[in-house]
């Protein structure tokens, strides 16, 4: 079972909606990321927090906004968000924010639904 | 120089049968190669990983094959089963890199 856990599973949202992506970790890591997954595609960086700084922003819109409370905590705050922006959103960590044989563990993702 | 080419898109095999999934890739800079797989509505779970100075990984059924020279490697599944009908991507990252690059995916059909 996957050490990453993300609320909420599903959400549906209209255009105009504010609402929040949430995820936790209890590994010790210091480096957390989102990805967002449309159907039959890879996951695609977003964002990646190293020890909980921001340290990666892959030029995603400003109607996406992370934060990250503390080593344990990663949110995805939404706003005025399109139906193109209905995906699954994957929250992940690792040990460090280096990739070379740091194993990225995934939570099970939370389905969005713009309407 | 960042892709991480896979194939096939797609694959469907009989239960006890071999499964086999290719990738390639051109930065010679990678050096950690893990496979991912997902099932419908899951996070991509790491399956099995290698770095380039080996030459194959052994998991249970689940082996890497990599050929540093040809920049290639590949995920063999030895007696196919319908449990392991997911979707297959292999990734690949630098120590020093930005990203885990990841492959499109191989859609894995097996078949009882």
């Amino acid at each position: 079972d996957t050490e990453v856990t993300q609320t909420p599973k599903h959400l549906v949202m209209g255009m105009t909606n504010k609402k929040s992506l949430k995820c936790e970790q209890h590994m010790g890591h210091r480096a957390m990321y989102w990805y967002k997954q449309k159907a039959k595609k890879p996951p695609e960086l977003m964002f990646v927090y190293s020890y909980e700084k921001l340290s990666i922003n892959e030029s995603v819109p400003s109607r996406f906004s992370p934060e990250c409370p503390n080593s344990s905590l990663l949110n995805l705050h939404l706003h005025a968000l399109q139906p193109e922006d209905s995906a699954l959103y994957l929250c992940a960590s690792s040990k460090e924010r280096s990739y070379s044989g740091n194993t990225i563990y995934f939570g099970e993702g939370s389905w969005l639904t713009v309407v | 120089q960042q892709q991480v080419k896979q194939s096939p898109q797609s694959l469907i095999v009989q239960k006890g049968g071999i499964s086999i999934i290719n990738c390639a890739y051109e930065n010679t800079a990678f050096d950690y190669f893990p496979w991912y797989q997902q099932f419908p509505g899951k996070g991509p779970a790491l399956l099995i990983a290698i770095r380039p100075d080996v030459s194959e990984k052994k998991e249970g059924r689940f082996t890497i094959s990599f050929n540093k020279s040809a920049k290639q490697f590949s995920l063999h599944i030895m007696d196919s089963q319908p449990g392991d009908s997911a979707t297959y991507f292999c990734a690949a990252s630098t120590q020093a890199g930005t990203a885990l690059i990841f492959g499109k995916g191989t859609t894995l059909s097996v078949s009882s």
